[in-house]
């Protein structure tokens, strides 16, 4: 099925570093999100977007919806440990309830 | 509050064999999703469930999968034969909310399918 692409794939950074991550779609969406995914655990929601240009954080992220609907940012600031995991976007088109996964992306913090 | 639970957690089972996997939402969660994730990639949908309805079993392989949804609560994903291609993990995921949006939806752990 169709899934969004996700740069980068994988990413190492030391601690204390920011981090930057995208996805892109080919279709317009009307809600973005971004979910982490731990190892042998379901995706959690990190942060939810409902209207182009929106920028909204969650203590140390912040996620942008991208003004042509196509795209959105996750940055994660002052990385620690425990973010290490698979960061996950998803998109929602108008009035309709399924929710397209990106690709993941990867993280891995060096302490 | 309890969240969403998935039974087994693992599974291991020779190719053309069957196999089930169970999920209860969390309390009061109206819709339902089973997702299936491969190694690598992102959940994909199989199925959505408005309380006991499937509205959505548009990407489910209905020739060797099935799922319910009998009262609106809980539900049970079925693969029968189960064949190599369909070791993964199911997600199960429930949403509190209607159909005019549903993007926060809370995952399960999953089930880890291993077919041999």
């Amino acid at each position: 099925g169709q899934q969004l692409n996700q740069s980068p794939q994988s990413m190492f950074i030391q601690e204390g570093e920011d981090v930057s991550m995208n996805c892109t779609s080919s279709s317009i969406f009307n809600t973005w999100l971004w979910y982490k995914q731990d190892p042998g655990e379901g995706p959690v929601l990190l942060i939810a977007l409902y209207k182009a240009g929106e920028l909204t954080s969650n203590g140390r992220l912040t996620a942008q919806f991208g003004i042509t609907r196509k795209d959105s940012f996750l940055n994660i600031s002052a990385s620690i440990p425990s973010d290490v995991g698979i960061y996950f976007c998803a998109g929602q088109p108008r009035g309709y309830q399924k929710v397209t996964f990106g690709t993941g992306t990867k993280l891995q913090v060096i302490p | 509050e309890a969240g969403v639970v998935q039974s087994p957690r693992y599974k291991i089972i020779e190719k053309k064999q069957p196999v089930a996997f169970w999920c209860n939402p969390i309390s009061g969660h109206n819709t339902l999703y089973w997702y299936l994730q491969n190694l690598g990639q992102g959940p994909e949908l199989l199925i959505r469930y408005e309380n006991e309805e499937a509205v959505d079993d548009s990407q489910l392989p209905k020739d060797r999968f099935s799922a319910e949804r009998l009262k609106g609560v809980d539900s049970t994903l079925k693969i029968q034969p189960a064949e190599l291609g369909d070791s993964a993990v199911y997600l199960c995921a429930s949403s509190p909310k209607g159909t005019s949006d549903g993007g926060e939806q809370f995952f399960g752990p999953g089930t880890r399918l291993t077919v041999l």
